[in-house]
């Protein structure tokens, strides 16, 4: 069974810095993209960033508005994602969650499976 | 950035009932488009990708159409279980982006 579990959220102040967590199970995960998608109370899904599959060679992207702050990376040996995040902003307070992009023939592979999620909020 | 454009934001609707939501691109995307649902609480759940090929283990009452700039998700007869808010996402190029939202809810 697949299972994504993400970790680390909580509270943060404006200009401070958190790492997420997603221990991922159940899967072959250097086959997958794994990437992260936040909602902020209220509001719609926005997709934050991506971490391509060991034969992609673990490249990254990133939205602009995250871009140069936050960096997604990944542990292999872990089965883990990772979301460093840095000089936080108020509009950066969300539900993360981490999602596996599917192995699709495409190359442009949607999310599969989604974690629970973890809260972030940025406030002083 | 490819912008997407769901229509309605909102729905009203009744157990039983036919229900379209429209995707539109702000330039084409070929059929890379997704369709998930989310419900309260929850995280998203993919129904469809490439625009019309149903995920494994979604009921058929849902059904996808469209390519290039216009797509539709279809459920045939809704169900208890369907009042949620549907998303949208094109996976054609970065930056990734979702639509906005639907929401269904029970009339």
């Amino acid at each position: 069974e697949v299972q994504l579990v993400e970790s680390g959220g909580g509270l943060v102040q404006p200009g401070g810095s958190l790492t997420l967590s997603c221990a991922a199970s159940g899967f072959t995960f250097s086959d997958h993209y794994m990437d992260w998608v936040r909602q902020a109370p209220g509001k719609g899904l926005e997709w934050v960033g991506r971490t391509r599959n060991k034969a992609k060679s673990y490249t990254t992207e990133y939205a602009a508005a995250v871009k140069g702050r936050f960096t997604v990376s990944r542990d292999e040996s872990r089965n883990s994602l990772y979301l460093q995040m840095n000089s936080l902003k108020t509009e950066d307070t969300a539900v993360y969650y981490c999602a596996r992009a599917a192995v699709r023939g495409s190359g442009r592979p949607d999310f599969d499976y989604w974690g629970q999620g973890t809260r972030v909020t940025v406030s002083s | 950035d490819i912008q997407l454009t769901q229509s309605p934001s909102f729905l009203s609707a009744s157990v039983g009932d036919r229900v379209t939501i429209s995707c539109r691109a702000s330039q084409g995307i070929s059929n890379y488009l997704a369709w998930y649902h989310q419900k309260p609480g929850k995280a998203p759940k993919l129904l469809i990708y490439g625009a019309s090929t149903l995920e494994s283990g979604v009921p058929s009452r849902f059904s996808g159409s469209g390519s290039g700039t216009e797509f539709t998700l279809t459920i045939s007869s809704l169900q208890p279980e369907d009042f949620a808010t549907y998303y949208c996402q094109q996976v054609d190029s970065y930056p990734l982006t979702f639509g906005g939202g639907t929401k269904v809810e029970i009339k």
